[in-house]
């Protein structure tokens, strides 16, 4: 079964650092997400990327947010100036359809900042 | 801005007991339903999801979920559950906004299954 693939599965990461964190979609998928769950709250939408471009985006990602696709195969999500509160589990998603088909998840990056 | 809501946070059963967990969605127009199962240490998956048609749907694993539009609910439903069935269980919302979907998550229903 394809599958979402992320990595790594957990990054610590000092106040202040900037962060990548990857993911590899299924391979004929077109439609790319990321989602964030802080612990013991639900998970939050953060952006949509489509046609190498962002569709949406939630009024958590700020310009301390990035995404890109720089190869054709991975789906990266930049963080610059990691703060405290960024400190979640990070989601992958990918869709052949747009997320009105339901999504492939990925496993999950959890990044602490300390 | 559209909503969902997982009544239950925290359910505890017996193995054979029947399941059902509450979602309820804020938006009124046309929407996709779905529900997400994440088990321990694993990712999300989708268990299943309603576009239109039969407002009764049945999943992966035994589950179902009934869309109630005028309830504005769409209840995932298990007639006897397994020790397996522990995990988190994500009520998802797709409502249009402009000319795409904002997806929308509950905030989870942590399920225990005692054998």
């Amino acid at each position: 079964e394809p599958e979402v693939t992320q990595t790594p599965s957990h990054q610590v990461t000092q106040m202040g650092q900037e962060v990548i964190l990857r993911c590899v979609p299924i391979s004929n998928h077109l439609y790319f997400y990321w989602y964030r769950q802080i612990l013991g709250q639900k998970v939050e939408f953060l952006v949509s990327f489509y046609n190498n471009e962002i569709s949406e985006k939630s009024e958590i990602f700020d310009d301390q947010f990035s995404v890109e696709r720089p190869d054709g195969s991975n789906f990266t999500l930049k963080i610059r100036s990691t703060k405290l509160e960024d400190s979640a589990m990070y989601f992958c998603a990918s869709s052949d359809r747009g997320l009105g088909d339901g999504a492939f998840f990925g496993q999950g990056t959890r990044l602490t900042v300390v | 801005a559209q909503s969902v809501s997982q009544h239950n946070h925290h359910v505890i059963l017996s193995e054979a007991a029947s399941l059902e967990l509450g979602c309820n969605y804020s938006y009124g127009g046309t929407v996709n339903l779905f529900w997400y199962v994440q088990y321990p240490g694993q990712h999300l998956q989708l268990l299943l999801k309603y576009f239109s048609g039969d407002p009764l749907v049945k999943g992966i694993k035994g589950f179902e979920a009934e869309f109630i539009k005028s309830k504005f609910s769409f209840n995932l439903r298990k007639p006897s559950v397994q020790w397996s069935d522990t995990a988190e269980y994500f009520c998802a919302v797709n409502a249009p906004s402009g000319g795409s979907y904002i997806p929308t998550f509950g905030r989870g229903t942590s399920l225990i299954v005692h054998p």
